[in-house]
């Protein structure tokens, strides 16, 4: 079955790490992907990493990928108040390049 | 470069109306998708269309209906609105199908 699931909230204090963690549940997913949403906002492609990857990293943004977990994970170094948002993990299943599959998101609060 | 736009940003419908989303496609991509998202949830795919083509749909009943112009640019309709249709529709878009980029939403309210 195609299922993507995230925890819903996760609190970090402004200048540490943050980590959000997906698990999914189609082994021959082709790509997954980190969107951002901001209140009132679209989607915002933030990464993605292609299923024969194990980590990417752009910027201040690490993914890392453990596929015989099915286990993806975002890491945002030196948190800051603009991240404030909803992260969606999601999935694209094999062969079916049409559509993604997206977790409920987890809301990232930004502590001072 | 204009990224995917949407029109119009919100819309305030009736129970029974119909109603119809326009979604315009970044320049060169030729592939347009339509997601429903409801407060809350994450969003859920409805149609792609490709060439003009319906290419995917979702589990979403036959009151939606999309198709894609010449252009590439897109229309979703739905017919006799329920107020469970009322959320944000994202319209996405990709060169064949893969990667996508989204644009900034249609909030649709059914009263």
């Amino acid at each position: 079955g195609e299922d993507v699931e995230q925890s819903l909230f996760l609190s970090v204090r402004e200048g540490d790490s943050s980590v959000i963690n997906c698990t999914y549940t189609d082994s021959s997913s082709t790509y997954l992907y980190w969107y951002k949403q901001e209140p009132g906002a679209g989607l915002q492609l933030l990464t993605y990493i292609f299923s024969n990857m194990d980590m990417k990293q752009d910027q201040r943004l690490t993914v890392l990928l453990n596929k015989k977990d099915k286990h993806l994970s975002l890491r945002i170094a030196d948190t800051q108040t603009g991240d404030s948002a909803i992260y969606f993990c999601a999935e694209s299943p094999q062969n079916r390049d049409d559509k993604i599959i997206f977790g409920k998101g987890t809301r990232l609060h930004i502590l001072p | 470069d204009a990224g995917v736009t949407q029109s119009p940003t919100h819309l305030i419908k009736t129970r029974g109306q119909h109603v119809t989303l326009r979604c315009s496609p970044i320049s060169g991509h030729k592939s347009v998708s339509w997601y429903q998202q409801v407060l809350g949830q994450g969003p859920q795919f409805i149609f792609q269309y490709y060439e003009k083509e319906e290419r995917g749909r979702g589990n979403f009943p036959d009151r939606f209906s999309a198709r894609q112009f010449p252009n590439y640019s897109s229309e979703l309709n739905v017919n006799a609105l329920l107020l469970g249709d009322s959320a944000l529709y994202l319209c996405a878009s990709s060169l064949s199908g893969g990667t996508q980029y989204f644009g900034p939403g249609t909030r649709l309210t059914v009263l």
